[in-house]
Protein backbone atom coordinates (compact mmCIF):
# COMPACT_ATOMS: atom_id res chain seq x y z
CA UNK A 1 0.00 0.00 0.00
CA UNK A 2 0.96 3.60 -0.48
CA UNK A 3 1.59 5.30 2.55
CA UNK A 4 0.72 9.52 3.01
CA UNK A 5 2.78 11.38 5.76
CA UNK A 6 1.13 14.97 6.20
CA UNK A 7 2.99 17.59 7.97
CA UNK A 8 2.42 18.88 10.44
CA UNK A 9 -0.29 17.47 12.04
CA UNK A 10 -1.32 20.42 13.92
CA UNK A 11 -0.95 24.30 12.95
CA UNK A 12 -1.83 27.19 14.79
CA UNK A 13 -2.22 30.11 12.51
CA UNK A 14 -3.69 34.12 12.41
CA UNK A 15 -6.34 35.22 9.80
CA UNK A 16 -4.03 36.86 7.07
CA UNK A 17 -1.27 34.39 7.43
CA UNK A 18 0.12 32.07 4.87
CA UNK A 19 -0.21 28.16 5.07
CA UNK A 20 1.17 25.88 3.50
CA UNK A 21 0.56 22.13 4.57
CA UNK A 22 2.71 19.23 3.06
CA UNK A 23 1.48 15.57 2.18
CA UNK A 24 4.15 12.97 1.43
CA UNK A 25 3.80 9.54 -0.29
CA UNK A 26 6.06 6.57 0.10
CA UNK A 27 6.22 6.04 -3.58
CA UNK A 28 5.91 7.73 -6.30
CA UNK A 29 2.57 8.81 -7.34
CA UNK A 30 2.53 10.87 -10.58
CA UNK A 31 -0.04 13.67 -9.71
CA UNK A 32 -3.02 11.06 -8.44
CA UNK A 33 -3.25 13.39 -5.64
CA UNK A 34 -6.61 14.98 -4.37
CA UNK A 35 -7.04 17.74 -1.02
CA UNK A 36 -9.89 17.89 1.06
CA UNK A 37 -11.12 20.32 3.98
CA UNK A 38 -13.42 18.74 6.45
CA UNK A 39 -14.73 21.26 9.45
CA UNK A 40 -15.94 19.35 12.37
CA UNK A 41 -19.33 17.51 12.17
CA UNK A 42 -19.63 17.47 8.62
CA UNK A 43 -18.44 15.73 5.50
CA UNK A 44 -15.21 16.66 3.80
CA UNK A 45 -15.36 18.64 0.77
CA UNK A 46 -13.18 18.82 -2.10
CA UNK A 47 -10.88 21.07 -2.65
CA UNK A 48 -7.87 20.04 -5.29
CA UNK A 49 -7.76 17.23 -7.48
CA UNK A 50 -4.43 16.04 -9.67
CA UNK A 51 -2.27 17.87 -7.47
CA UNK A 52 -3.06 21.32 -8.57
CA UNK A 53 -6.66 21.42 -10.37
CA UNK A 54 -8.83 23.88 -8.17
CA UNK A 55 -12.61 22.09 -7.90
CA UNK A 56 -15.21 24.90 -8.70
CA UNK A 57 -16.15 27.22 -6.58
CA UNK A 58 -13.03 26.75 -4.30
CA UNK A 59 -11.36 30.05 -3.41
CA UNK A 60 -8.21 30.82 -5.75
CA UNK A 61 -6.41 31.20 -1.77
CA UNK A 62 -6.21 27.63 -2.01
CA UNK A 63 -3.24 26.66 -4.30
CA UNK A 64 -2.02 22.88 -4.64
CA UNK A 65 1.78 21.64 -6.28
CA UNK A 66 3.68 19.07 -6.65
CA UNK A 67 4.42 15.67 -8.59
CA UNK A 68 5.99 12.05 -7.55
CA UNK A 69 5.94 11.84 -3.64
CA UNK A 70 6.00 15.50 -2.48
CA UNK A 71 2.81 17.49 -2.76
CA UNK A 72 1.93 20.75 -0.94
CA UNK A 73 -1.80 22.57 -0.33
CA UNK A 74 -0.94 26.11 -0.10
CA UNK A 75 -3.68 28.89 1.70
CA UNK A 76 -2.45 32.05 0.50
CA UNK A 77 -4.21 34.28 3.17
CA UNK A 78 -5.74 31.88 5.81
CA UNK A 79 -9.46 33.07 6.37
CA UNK A 80 -11.72 32.76 9.50
CA UNK A 81 -13.57 30.02 7.22
CA UNK A 82 -10.82 27.98 6.55
CA UNK A 83 -10.18 26.90 10.46
CA UNK A 84 -10.27 23.46 9.77
CA UNK A 85 -8.70 19.81 8.99
CA UNK A 86 -7.34 18.85 5.67
CA UNK A 87 -6.77 15.04 4.05
CA UNK A 88 -4.51 14.56 1.08
CA UNK A 89 -5.60 11.53 -0.43
CA UNK A 90 -3.84 9.66 -3.37
CA UNK A 91 -5.82 8.02 -6.12
CA UNK A 92 -2.79 6.40 -8.31
CA UNK A 93 -3.15 2.60 -7.29
CA UNK A 94 -5.74 0.88 -5.05
CA UNK A 95 -6.01 0.79 -2.18
CA UNK A 96 -6.71 4.65 -2.08
CA UNK A 97 -5.48 5.83 1.08
CA UNK A 98 -5.37 9.12 3.06
CA UNK A 99 -3.06 10.77 4.71
CA UNK A 100 -3.61 11.23 8.50
CA UNK A 101 -4.82 14.95 8.51
CA UNK A 102 -3.78 18.33 9.40
CA UNK A 103 -5.37 20.59 11.83
CA UNK A 104 -5.39 24.11 11.67
CA UNK A 105 -6.23 26.19 14.41
CA UNK A 106 -6.68 29.70 15.30
CA UNK A 107 -3.83 30.95 17.33
CA UNK B 1 -25.86 18.88 -8.66
CA UNK B 2 -26.26 15.43 -7.20
CA UNK B 3 -27.18 15.22 -3.67
CA UNK B 4 -26.20 12.00 -2.10
CA UNK B 5 -27.86 10.64 1.22
CA UNK B 6 -26.60 7.39 3.58
CA UNK B 7 -28.90 5.97 5.74
CA UNK B 8 -29.31 2.96 7.80
CA UNK B 9 -29.39 1.40 11.25
CA UNK B 10 -27.50 3.45 13.54
CA UNK B 11 -26.75 0.84 15.79
CA UNK B 12 -25.48 -2.83 14.80
CA UNK B 13 -25.27 -5.93 16.93
CA UNK B 14 -21.32 -7.76 16.60
CA UNK B 15 -21.07 -10.25 14.23
CA UNK B 16 -24.14 -9.25 12.51
CA UNK B 17 -23.93 -7.18 9.07
CA UNK B 18 -24.56 -3.28 8.58
CA UNK B 19 -26.32 -2.35 5.50
CA UNK B 20 -26.28 0.81 4.33
CA UNK B 21 -27.74 3.09 1.45
CA UNK B 22 -26.63 5.86 -0.01
CA UNK B 23 -29.87 7.71 -2.08
CA UNK B 24 -28.70 9.87 -5.24
CA UNK B 25 -31.09 12.43 -6.39
CA UNK B 26 -30.83 14.88 -9.32
CA UNK B 27 -29.20 12.42 -11.72
CA UNK B 28 -30.75 8.87 -12.54
CA UNK B 29 -28.02 5.59 -12.35
CA UNK B 30 -29.25 4.06 -15.52
CA UNK B 31 -27.38 6.71 -17.28
CA UNK B 32 -24.27 4.48 -16.08
CA UNK B 33 -21.89 7.52 -16.27
CA UNK B 34 -21.22 7.34 -12.61
CA UNK B 35 -18.91 6.04 -10.03
CA UNK B 36 -18.94 6.10 -6.82
CA UNK B 37 -17.14 5.62 -3.66
CA UNK B 38 -17.56 4.68 0.10
CA UNK B 39 -15.25 6.25 2.98
CA UNK B 40 -15.17 6.24 6.89
CA UNK B 41 -14.21 7.50 9.92
CA UNK B 42 -13.80 6.11 13.38
CA UNK B 43 -14.88 8.82 15.89
CA UNK B 44 -12.25 11.44 16.63
CA UNK B 45 -10.16 9.93 13.82
CA UNK B 46 -9.19 10.19 10.41
CA UNK B 47 -10.30 8.94 6.83
CA UNK B 48 -10.06 5.64 5.99
CA UNK B 49 -11.11 4.43 1.92
CA UNK B 50 -13.38 1.78 1.88
CA UNK B 51 -14.46 0.61 -1.32
CA UNK B 52 -15.23 2.12 -5.26
CA UNK B 53 -17.81 1.22 -7.71
CA UNK B 54 -17.27 2.24 -11.28
CA UNK B 55 -19.93 2.95 -13.63
CA UNK B 56 -18.35 -0.21 -15.72
CA UNK B 57 -19.01 -2.37 -12.60
CA UNK B 58 -15.46 -2.64 -11.75
CA UNK B 59 -15.27 -2.94 -7.95
CA UNK B 60 -12.41 -2.32 -5.58
CA UNK B 61 -12.68 -2.90 -2.06
CA UNK B 62 -10.19 -2.14 1.03
CA UNK B 63 -7.83 -5.52 1.70
CA UNK B 64 -8.58 -5.27 4.88
CA UNK B 65 -12.40 -4.95 4.83
CA UNK B 66 -12.84 -7.40 1.09
CA UNK B 67 -13.63 -10.60 2.78
CA UNK B 68 -16.39 -9.21 4.50
CA UNK B 69 -17.86 -6.03 2.27
CA UNK B 70 -20.00 -5.73 -0.62
CA UNK B 71 -20.39 -2.95 -2.31
CA UNK B 72 -23.34 -2.81 -5.45
CA UNK B 73 -25.57 -0.48 -7.13
CA UNK B 74 -29.42 -0.40 -7.10
CA UNK B 75 -30.39 0.91 -10.03
CA UNK B 76 -34.07 0.84 -10.28
CA UNK B 77 -34.42 2.21 -6.86
CA UNK B 78 -31.69 4.68 -7.97
CA UNK B 79 -28.89 3.89 -4.73
CA UNK B 80 -25.21 2.79 -4.08
CA UNK B 81 -25.56 -0.21 -1.54
CA UNK B 82 -22.73 -1.35 1.05
CA UNK B 83 -22.95 -4.24 3.21
CA UNK B 84 -20.01 -5.28 5.67
CA UNK B 85 -20.74 -8.76 7.62
CA UNK B 86 -19.62 -9.85 11.00
CA UNK B 87 -18.67 -6.36 12.41
CA UNK B 88 -17.12 -5.45 15.60
CA UNK B 89 -16.57 -2.73 17.89
CA UNK B 90 -13.23 -1.50 14.68
CA UNK B 91 -16.31 -1.06 12.30
CA UNK B 92 -18.41 1.51 14.25
CA UNK B 93 -17.49 4.76 12.50
CA UNK B 94 -19.37 7.65 9.70
CA UNK B 95 -19.58 5.98 6.67
CA UNK B 96 -19.67 8.47 3.82
CA UNK B 97 -20.95 7.76 0.04
CA UNK B 98 -19.18 10.00 -2.93
CA UNK B 99 -19.48 10.55 -6.65
CA UNK B 100 -16.44 9.54 -8.21
CA UNK B 101 -15.19 12.69 -10.57
CA UNK B 102 -12.69 12.11 -13.58
CA UNK B 103 -9.76 11.96 -11.35
CA UNK B 104 -10.92 10.06 -9.01
CA UNK B 105 -11.55 12.19 -6.73
CA UNK B 106 -15.16 12.46 -4.42
CA UNK B 107 -16.43 15.41 -6.30
CA UNK B 108 -19.94 15.07 -3.97
CA UNK B 109 -20.62 13.63 -0.62
CA UNK B 110 -23.28 12.51 0.96
CA UNK B 111 -23.34 13.81 4.46
CA UNK B 112 -22.47 10.48 6.53
CA UNK B 113 -24.09 8.40 8.51
CA UNK B 114 -22.93 7.22 12.03
CA UNK B 115 -22.85 3.47 12.91
CA UNK B 116 -22.10 2.28 16.38
CA UNK B 117 -21.69 -1.51 16.70
CA UNK B 118 -22.57 -2.37 20.31
CA UNK B 119 -24.26 -4.87 21.85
Amino acid sequence: DIQLTQSPSFLSASVGDRVTITCRASQGISSYLVWYQQKPGKAPQLLISAASTLHSGVPSRFSGSGSGTEFTLTISSLQPEDFATYYCQQVNGYPFTFGPGTEVDIK
Amino acid sequence: QLQLQESGPGLVKPSETLSLTCTVSGGSLSSNTYSWGWVRQPPGKGLQWIGNIYYSGTIYYAPSLKSRLTISVDTPNNHVSLKLSSVTAADTAVYYCGRLGSSLQLTDWGQGTLVTVSS
